[in-house]
């Protein structure tokens, strides 16, 4: 069964940039075949598009956070990341990993646990 | 840059059929996908290409889309189905609507 998990700081301090990583694992999983994406949720409010990739490098971003974001992958370990530079408040949130349905770059079908990280 | 508008809270009573609107320039033109979040919990898909619904998604749960409105519908509305609803779509960006509270009173 798949299942994907994200990893991040927790805790970053205003100015500061970081890095969160989706581990894809599960029965002969790979990333490959499929768009792979980023979505953030601020608490208490809506969900918020960062940024998705297919395997070959292609990347899309939201327009909003393109200049401070990176998404990127490691297909050797199965994970896909995402950079975020010069953190402010506004991007404390929970941060969910997700995969794009049908090796299409549209639904989100599968999704992580979420992982929360606070600017302070 | 595109919006997608949804009413902020829908109150249903339980087994009626509750209706949640998605609306946007031309959406008619694009597909829509709806997402289903309870507290703490990660979203779910419920209908993706406006009106499929994947494996394990009830049937009471439909899709439609046409000129400026996606609309979710869920009929025979259960309490289990209170939630966060959110519409998405793709619009030279993946843009997602402000999400819609739904109560069963």
């Amino acid at each position: 069964q798949l299942q994907l998990q994200e990893s991040g700081p927790g805790l970053v301090t205003s100015s500061e940039n970081m890095s969160l990583t989706c581990t894809v694992t599960g029965d002969s999983v790979s990333i490959r075949g499929y768009f792979w994406g980023w979505v953030r949720q601020p608490p208490g409010k809506g969900l918020e598009w960062i940024a998705s990739m297919f395997h070959t490098g292609t990347t899309f971003y939201n327009p909003s956070l393109k200049s401070r974001v990176t998404i990127a992958e490691d297909t050797s370990k199965n994970q896909f990341s995402l950079k975020v530079t010069s953190v402010t408040a506004t991007d404390t949130a929970v941060y969910y990993c997700a995969r794009h349905k049908g090796g299409e770059l549209r639904a989100f079908d599968l999704w992580g646990q979420g992982t929360m990280v606070i600017v302070s | 840059s595109y919006e997608l508008t949804q009413p902020p809270s829908v109150s249903v009573s339980p087994g009626q059929t509750a209706t949640i609107t998605c609306s946007g320039d031309e959406l008619g033109d694009k597909y829509v996908d709806w997402y289903q979040q309870k507290p703490g919990q990660s979203p779910v898909l419920v209908i993706y290409k406006d009106s499929e619904r994947p494996s394990g998604i009830p049937e009471r749960f439909s899709g439609s889309n046409s000129g400026d409105t996606a609309t979710l519908t869920i009929r025979g509305t259960r309490a289990v189905d209170e939630a966060d609803y959110y519409c998405q779509a793709w619009a030279t960006t993946l843009v997602f609507g402000g999400g819609t509270r739904l109560t069963v009173l």
